[in-house]
């Protein structure tokens, strides 16, 4: 069965600075990788998705995640963090093979100092 | 293009009431989904449905009922709530398929207290 681990509950940084989400995930297989923002009160908004190819995924609100596949993990970068950004992002595996769709991690919220 | 459409948005029940969380959409998508958000432990897979009148458990299906009587319509059912389902429920679709462009589609979240 598939897994996903944030290790990082919550995350601060300064606007304006570099934010890097760390998730590590367990799969049999080549796995399907997703990121999604929620903002306080609202459904999930998906930011990238890897399926295949180039490893570096861009997404929007200039959000970017790296899949490396020897560390098991896709991290969500982006170069200059906005106070908007501040929210709580999931990264989630697909399980496409089946009508299980998407195995979640715990969630990182992150908080944006002015 | 209403995509999924999650009915009621909020909703407070008293312990032992029944009630039926409702999910449709309108893509004519296979495969549905019911998911709990709680705090810390991200998003869990209640039941899901891989085409009408077929359906099985996920992760944490105890206190849940589904059926899919029609592709369209995948409703959740509380048959005696309690306050450890006090959560935010999410209904998810898709079409079967490794294609990336099968989309996974989210409702907007029912928010459920139980008193």
């Amino acid at each position: 069965a598939q897994s996903v681990t944030q290790p990082d509950i919550h995350i601060t940084v300064s606007e304006g600075a570099s934010l890097e989400l760390r998730c590590n995930y367990s799969y049999g297989a080549t796995p399907y990788l997703f990121w999604y923002v929620q903002s306080p009160g609202q459904g999930l908004q998906l930011l990238l998705k890897y399926f295949s190819g180039d490893t570096l995924v861009q997404g929007i609100k200039g959000f970017e995640a790296e899949f490396k596949r020897s560390q098991s993990s896709f991290n969500l970068r982006k170069p200059s963090v906005h106070w908007s950004d501040a929210a709580e992002y999931f990264c989630a595996v697909g399980a496409f093979n089946a009508g299980n769709m998407l195995t979640f991690g715990g969630g990182t919220r992150l908080m944006v100092k002015p | 293009n209403a995509g999924v459409t999650q009915t009621p948005k909020f909703q407070v029940l008293k312990t032992g009431q029944s009630m039926t969380l409702q999910c449709a959409q309108d893509m004519n998508h296979e495969y549905m989904s019911w998911y709990r958000q709680d705090p810390g432990m991200g998003l869990r897979l209640i039941h899901y449905s891989v085409g009408a009148g077929i359906t099985d458990q996920g992760e944490v299906p105890n206190g849940y009922n589904v059926s899919r009587s029609t592709t369209e319509d995948f409703p959740l059912r509380l048959l005696s709530a309690a306050p450890s389902q006090t959560s935010v429920y999410f209904c998810a679709s898709r079409s079967p398929g490794t294609s990336s462009g099968n989309t996974i589609y989210f409702g907007e979240g029912s928010w459920l207290t139980v008193v």
